[in-house]
């Protein structure tokens, strides 16, 4: 499995606050994503990167943004929390020899 | 847009076997299987590529139909170990760089 570490992995914040979410891989790996997990949603993508200062929107975009200044950091940012971000956010790489991804430990993010 | 996971749950007795599909409204380079425990990150299982090519799990063997757009995962003589959630990510090309659409998911309790 792929070296992937979370930051904070549990974060309680009030509405309206920013909040950063931190991933850092070990493995070199070219792509990195973030997934929220919602009960009756399964994991939805939020933005991926294809490389340094190479990012795109996924599927559940608004309200996020992210950076990718180096290889082996992503970050995902929430401007201004909202309670509907409330949910547990998995960061993820994938190299593109091995063709399929592996998932850090999570963060549980709650917005009150 | 998601793939569909079939069934929603599914309830097993210590040495039954499960199947569980994964269907596709678009064409499919490959399906990804995970499994997921409660409160930890999806583990990977399995990768099927389109033409044939399988990588994963030693215990675990899966189908992927290219023509139909879809993909079982079959569970012989389940251990209690088997019970989490499984869900199928969806690739519709190779890689890597757009993530995967992942399916709502499948329930498995093994029961001793």
């Amino acid at each position: 499995d792929a070296g992937i570490t979370q930051s904070p992995r549990h974060k309680v914040t009030e509405t309206g606050t920013p909040v950063t979410l931190r991933c850092h891989q070990t493995e070199n790996h070219r792509y990195m994503y973030w997934y929220r997990q919602d009960p009756g949603h399964g994991l939805r993508l939020i933005h991926y990167s294809y490389g340094v200062k190479d990012t795109d929107k996924g599927e559940v975009s608004d309200g996020y943004s992210v950076s990718r200044s180096k290889t082996e950091d992503f970050l995902l940012t929430l401007e201004s929390a909202t309670s509907s971000q409330t949910s547990v956010y998995f960061c993820a790489t994938g190299s593109l020899s091995g063709n399929t991804i592996y998932f850090g430990e999570g963060s549980w993010l709650t917005v009150v | 847009q998601q793939p569909v996971q079939s069934p929603q749950a599914v309830i097993l007795r210590e040495g039954e076997d499960a199947v569980i599909n994964c269907s596709s409204s678009k064409a499919l380079y490959s399906v990804h299987w995970y499994r997921q425990k409660h409160g930890e990150a999806p583990v990977f299982l399995m990768i099927l590529l389109k033409g044939g090519e399988q990588k994963g799990h030693e215990k675990i063997s899966a189908s992927f139909n290219e023509k139909k757009q879809q993909s079982s995962l079959y569970l012989t003589a389940s251990q209690l170990s088997y019970s989490g959630t499984y869900f199928c990510g969806t690739a519709s090309s190779g890689g890597g760089a757009d993530g995967l659409t992942f399916g709502k998911g499948t329930h498995l309790i093994i029961q001793p």
